[in-house]
């Protein structure tokens, strides 16, 4: 069975500093693995998708990479923003189903 | 396009009281899919349609949960009898093909009391 863990729960950084959210899966056959924000009392909207056959997705921003020998991906936000304040949240899409497994996600908050 | 609809987005009930959540999927979508978030368990996958057909309710919790798809716009997932238990956000999305990007919609938060 699938699990995804996110590592930190919880990130406050000021406005402008880059960083790291790391997701990890136990289980590599995954077909792809979705980045997506949660805003509070909304709903998720995706921020990128990275292919297993793919190392990274770019957005603006954004960078995602995927190492699936180590079952890890990371979301790098560069210069981060008040704006980008929300709950990110990892996913992995079972190879042999269809089925999106989520992380319990990253509440980042940005400090003006 | 309107993206993934769902109503209402707010319900509170009683306990033992019929609950039924409604979604739109985006149109062109082949896929549907219900999930729950609660603080505990965060999002878990209930049940998924592929074409209007049931193919994986493994995650719905109990008898008491049911989804149906009539058509290719339409789904609801229905809780009867509701329990305080069942309080959480229900989450409905839908993807063109099934690994693709899901879209979701904005969530019925759900109290039982």
């Amino acid at each position: 069975k699938q699990e995804v863990t996110q590592i930190p729960a919880a990130l406050s950084v000021p406005e402008g500093e880059n960083l790291v959210l790391n997701c990890s899966f136990t289980d590599s056959a995954i077909y792809n693995l979705q980045w997506f924000r949660q805003d509070p009392g909304k709903g998720l909207t995706s921020l990128l998708l990275i292919q297993s056959s793919q190392r990274e997705q770019t957005s603006g921003r954004l960078n995602a990479s995927l190492d699936k020998s180590s079952g890890r991906s990371t979301l790098y936000i560069a210069a981060s923003q008040p704006g980008d304040s929300a709950t990110y949240l990892c996913a992995a899409y079972g190879g042999s189903n269809y089925k999106l497994t989520f992380g319990k996600g990253t509440l980042l908050t940005v400090n003006p | 396009d309107a993206g993934v609809i769902q109503s209402p987005r707010h319900e509170v009930t009683e306990m033992g009281q019929e609950v039924t959540l409604r979604c739109k999927p985006i149109s062109g979508h082949d896929y549907l899919f219900w999930y729950r978030q609660t603080m505990m368990r965060g999002l878990e996958l209930l049940i998924y349609f592929n074409n209007n057909v049931p193919i994986d309710d493994s995650g719905m919790p109990e008898d008491r949960f049911s989804a149906k798809m009539p058509n290719a716009s339409f789904s609801t997932l229905k809780i009867q009898p509701s329990e305080p238990r069942d309080s959480a956000v229900y989450f409905c999305a839908s993807s063109l093909e099934g690994p693709y990007e899901q879209y979701f919609g904005p969530g019925t938060r759900l109290t039982v009391t």
